[in-house]
């Protein structure tokens, strides 16, 4: 098993700009989400997905989207980026539940000039 | 709101013990975890306590919890190089809106 798989590693955008934060799982989770960890802050939720076609919006998700069209597969869309969504990005599964153990990906660190 | 609070560093040096504490609000909680994040890697979970138990030991690790004071501590006994990384704290609660609330981390840092 790969696990939970991010890409990419690293990403430099320009204000304005879009992209998409993939993620991959290959355990069979039905659960996923995508937090933001900042200096200082800890890890803030920014969307989860309880199964495919369910997604619902976390602590912080202004200026983000996502849709989970199979179990495998949860991408996080940056809509227009802007200089305060620099940060390290996590997507992360479960089994069941936001309560189970979650299994972390290795993350992306993305700069927004 | 609910918040968890962790001190941001600790420096130990190796062989020593480390006692990583950790202070949460919400008295919904249901588990509270540990998790290790080492350079460059994502969480990775250590350990976990229920909230109605007030100790739980794992190899080197034991988890001490007292509700009263909402205060959650791991210590790391015989702590190796090994062992340096961001640990979290971080509690999951179920009043009628399930959430994981993670700590800001503290950062370990074992000196040879």
């Amino acid at each position: 098993n790969a696990g939970v798989t991010q890409t990419p590693k690293f990403q430099v955008l320009k204000t304005g700009q879009s992209m998409t934060l993939q993620c991959a799982q290959d355990m069979n989770h039905e659960y996923m989400s995508w937090y933001r960890q900042d200096p200082g802050m800890g890890l803030r939720l920014i969307h989860y997905s309880v199964g495919a076609g369910i997604t619902d919006q976390g602590e912080v998700p202004n200026g983000y989207n996502v849709s989970r069209s199979t179990t495998e597969d949860f991408p996080l869309r940056l809509l227009s980026a802007a200089p305060s969504q620099t940060s390290v990005y996590f997507c992360a599964s479960s089994p069941q539940g936001i309560g189970d153990e979650q299994f972390f990906g290795p993350g992306t660190r993305l700069t927004v000039l | 709101g609910e918040d968890v609070e962790q001190s941001l560093f600790l420096s130990v040096r190796e062989g020593d013990s480390s006692v990583i504490n950790c202070t949460y609000t919400d008295s919904s909680s249901t588990y509270l975890y540990w998790y290790k994040q080492e350079p460059g890697a994502g969480l990775q979970l250590l350990t976990y306590i229920f909230s109605n138990m007030d100790m739980k030991q794992d190899q080197r690790l034991t988890v001490l919890l007292n509700k009263k004071d909402k205060h959650l501590s791991l210590r790391i006994a015989d702590t190796q190089t090994g062992d340096s990384a961001i640990y979290f704290c971080a509690e999951f609660s179920d009043g009628g809106y399930q959430k994981v609330t993670f700590g800001t981390g503290t950062k370990l840092q074992v000196i040879p």
